[in-house]
């Protein structure tokens, strides 16, 4: 079984400043790891994936996140945050040894981002 | 337009009586889901579909009922609504599954209050 932990209900940042979302997860075999992004009144989006290779990926909107297998981490950064930014967060985690359907996917609570001007 | 909709977007009904939530996708993708947001609890999955006439439960299945007798389609019934099953329904849909790294394609939901 797996799991994610997001620390943080609500993290409020002021505008232009950094941000990051905190991710742990909980797992015995290696892992698939998704942030989403949810906007007001809309369903969740991709925001970046890790599957292999390179640790840290990025998103097109100036986001990134840096897998840390020691730590069990996958937190979320971006240097500068704009008020389009604030939104839902959510970390997910599924390993490509599941059974292959949803029963895989295992999501965090989410992560309000407050952006303040 | 390619995508995945679900309709209605808000819905009121009564304790009781048979709700029906659609979800239409046009990927022909072969996953569809059923989850529901509530605070404090994040995303829950309710159901799930590997492919057409394929169902099987996810976290929270009690009191729902799916169907998929065309890939295209995942139609979700809560038979006899009660007030706990007031909240928001998210339908999505995946090539191939969250465990081989396909990422999930989400409707933009269903805002059901169950008076």
């Amino acid at each position: 079984a797996q799991s994610v932990t997001q620390l943080d209900s609500q993290v409020p940042v002021f505008e232009e400043a950094p941000v990051e979302l905190r991710c742990n997860y909980s797992s015995s075999v290696s892992v698939y790891l998704f942030w989403y992004v949810q906007y007001p009144n809309q369903g969740l989006q991709l925001l970046l994936k890790y599957l292999s290779g390179s640790t840290l990926v990025e998103s097109i909107n100036g986001f990134e996140a840096e897998f840390n297998k020691s730590q069990t981490s996958f937190h979320l950064r971006k240097p500068s945050v704009h008020i389009s930014d604030t939104a839902e967060y959510f970390c997910a985690v599924t390993s490509p040894y599941s059974g292959g359907g949803a029963d895989g996917l295992t999501f965090g609570k989410g992560t309000h981002l407050i952006i303040q001007p | 337009d390619a995508g995945i909709t679900q309709s209605p977007r808000y819905k009121i009904t009564e304790t009781g009586r048979q709700v029906t939530l659609m979800c239409h996708q046009t990927w022909s993708h072969s996953y569809m889901f059923w989850y529901r947001q509530d605070l404090g609890h994040g995303l829950r999955l309710i159901y799930y579909s590997a492919a057409a006439d394929i169902t099987d439960k996810g976290e929270v299945p009690d009191g729902y009922v799916v169907s998929r007798s065309k890939t295209e389609n995942f139609p979700l019934t809560l038979e006899s609504a009660t007030r706990s099953q007031t909240s928001v329904y998210f339908c999505a849909s995946s090539e191939s599954g969250g465990a081989r790294g396909s990422p999930l394609h989400f409707g933009n939901g269903t805002r059901l209050t169950v008076t």
